[in-house]
């Protein structure tokens, strides 16, 4: 089975103050690993993914995200916040050796607060 | 815009009743999986279709079905509704199964009184 953990609930963060969000992850194989963003009353806006290579990955509006095998982490990043970030964050991960489907598991979601 | 649709934006129905969600998309895709989002976790996976046929199921009953035509639309159906089934419901496209990257809709809020 696989699993994915955002222990924190809220993130609060200064506007133009590094961002961090954290996520781990619990898979049988090899995992495929997504970042997601959903604002007020939206679905979810797509922002990054790890599938293979460079473990520091780059994504839209200026996020990347580190994957770390040995801590099996995959925390989202931006180097300076803008109140505009703030929104729901959502990781999720697929276990590639779980058959056909392109099945996603989201962890419970971060909100993240940037105070200007 | 990931130029997926979902309709209706929001929906209110009674226990017991049946409820029939739509989702859309623009470009072509083989593959459309949808999402139970209820109100302050992540979304959780119902089941895949791809090239009209499931395949692939989450922990849902089979009171939950869907459908998948070859116009790029699908179906969410959902008999004798529970209380518990009131959430906000996403569909996601595949558009390049060699990319993984689904992109999701705006979803359907659906309330069950």
């Amino acid at each position: 089975a696989q699993s994915v953990a955002q222990p924190e609930d809220q993130v609060n963060v200064a506007e133009g103050n590094p961002l961090t969000v954290k996520c781990t992850y619990s898979v049988s194989g090899n995992p495929y690993l997504f970042w997601y963003v959903q604002y007020p009353n939206r679905g979810l806006q797509f922002l990054l993914k790890y599938i293979t290579g460079d473990n520091l990955v780059k994504g839209s509006y200026g996020f990347e995200a580190e994957f770390n095998k040995s801590q099996t982490s995959f925390h989202l990043k931006k180097p300076s916040a803008l109140v505009s970030d703030s929104a729901l964050y959502f990781c999720a991960v697929r276990d590639i050796s779980s058959g056909s489907a392109r099945q996603l598991t989201f962890g419970s979601g971060t909100q993240l607060t940037v105070l200007p | 815009e990931t130029g997926v649709t979902q309709s209706p934006t929001h929906l209110i129905k009674t226990r017991g009743q049946q409820v029939t969600l739509r989702c859309s998309s623009q470009s072509g895709h083989n593959t459309v999986s949808w999402y139970q989002q209820a109100l302050g976790q992540g979304p959780q996976f119902i089941f895949q279709y791809y090239r009209e046929e499931e395949n692939g199921r989450g922990n849902f009953p089979p009171r939950f079905s869907g459908l998948q035509f070859p116009n790029y639309s699908s179906e969410l159906n959902v008999n004798a509704l529970e209380l518990d089934d009131s959430a906000l419901y996403l569909c996601a496209i595949l558009r390049d199964s060699n990319q993984e990257t689904q992109y999701f809709g705006p979803g359907t809020r659906l309330l069950v009184l």
